[in-house]
């Protein structure tokens, strides 16, 4: 067990609808990280929150939003959902700080997206 | 940008066997980290070892081992005695170790299989 909590484990939604993804990070770490990872691509960068504030943006879709809140748990919205939006969606975390201890990234489980 | 080979789209070895995953990388940095994830079938990712490239000394972990070229930006993984448990993907990561973004790159993976 990684400490990084991802819910919903499996989803299953419909073209055009709009799902969110939630990732509780592991305890003390404050940069939280997401990855899409469908079945012909590798892992794919999505973006990257430090403390609350956007640190990096990677591959993600203007139709993907993401934000992480006081408490620390981020969220990752999809909307106008594609068939190609079908993936696993990682959340990962890390302490975010220089040092031995604090450039490791811990993934969660991921969450199934499956788009119909 | 940082970059990540992996050429072995496939590896087998014979259970308690040894094998060699290849990895290639390209940055432009002088600090950064180098990692090796699994991924079984259950699709966790799993770290395995990680390197931090201002050590020389190769890193080990019980049966996984890697091998550390900084001058040909090589980072290969070595797992010993194999076991039918260690079949999975493996990747290979690079992560800045430099303020700002830290986000992981990845290879495009192999997938090992474990012959009993």
């Amino acid at each position: 067990d990684s400490g990084v909590t991802q819910t919903p484990k499996h989803l299953i939604t419909a073209t055009g609808q709009r799902v969110t993804l939630r990732c509780s990070p592991r305890s003390g770490d404050l940069s939280v990280y997401w990855y899409q990872q469908s079945l012909d691509q590798g892992l794919q960068f999505l973006i990257q929150y430090y403390n609350g504030e956007e640190r990096a943006k990677g591959n993600i879709l203007e139709r993907f939003s993401a934000q992480q809140f006081p408490d620390l748990h981020s969220e990752l919205n999809l909307s106008s959902l594609e068939l190609g939006d079908s993936a696993l969606y990682f959340c990962a975390s890390s302490v975010g700080l220089r040092g031995s201890s604090g450039n490791t990234i811990y993934f969660g489980e991921g969450s199934w997206l499956t788009v119909v | 940008a940082q970059t990540v080979t992996q050429s072995q789209p496939e590896m087998s070895v014979q259970e308690a066997e040894t094998v060699t995953l290849s990895c290639t990388y390209d940055t432009s940095e002088s600090d950064y980290y180098l990692f090796w994830y699994k991924q079984p079938p259950s699709r966790q990712m799993i770290l395995v070892i990680r390197q931090e490239a201002y050590k020389q000394q190769n890193a080990t972990e019980n049966r996984f081992s890697v091998n550390f070229q900084k001058a040909a930006k090589s980072f290969s993984l070595k797992i010993s005695d194999s076991q039918l448990g260690d079949a999975a993907m493996y990747f290979c990561a690079s992560k800045s170790a430099q303020g700002g973004s830290e986000k992981l790159v990845f290879g495009k993976g192999t997938k090992l299989t474990v012959n009993p």
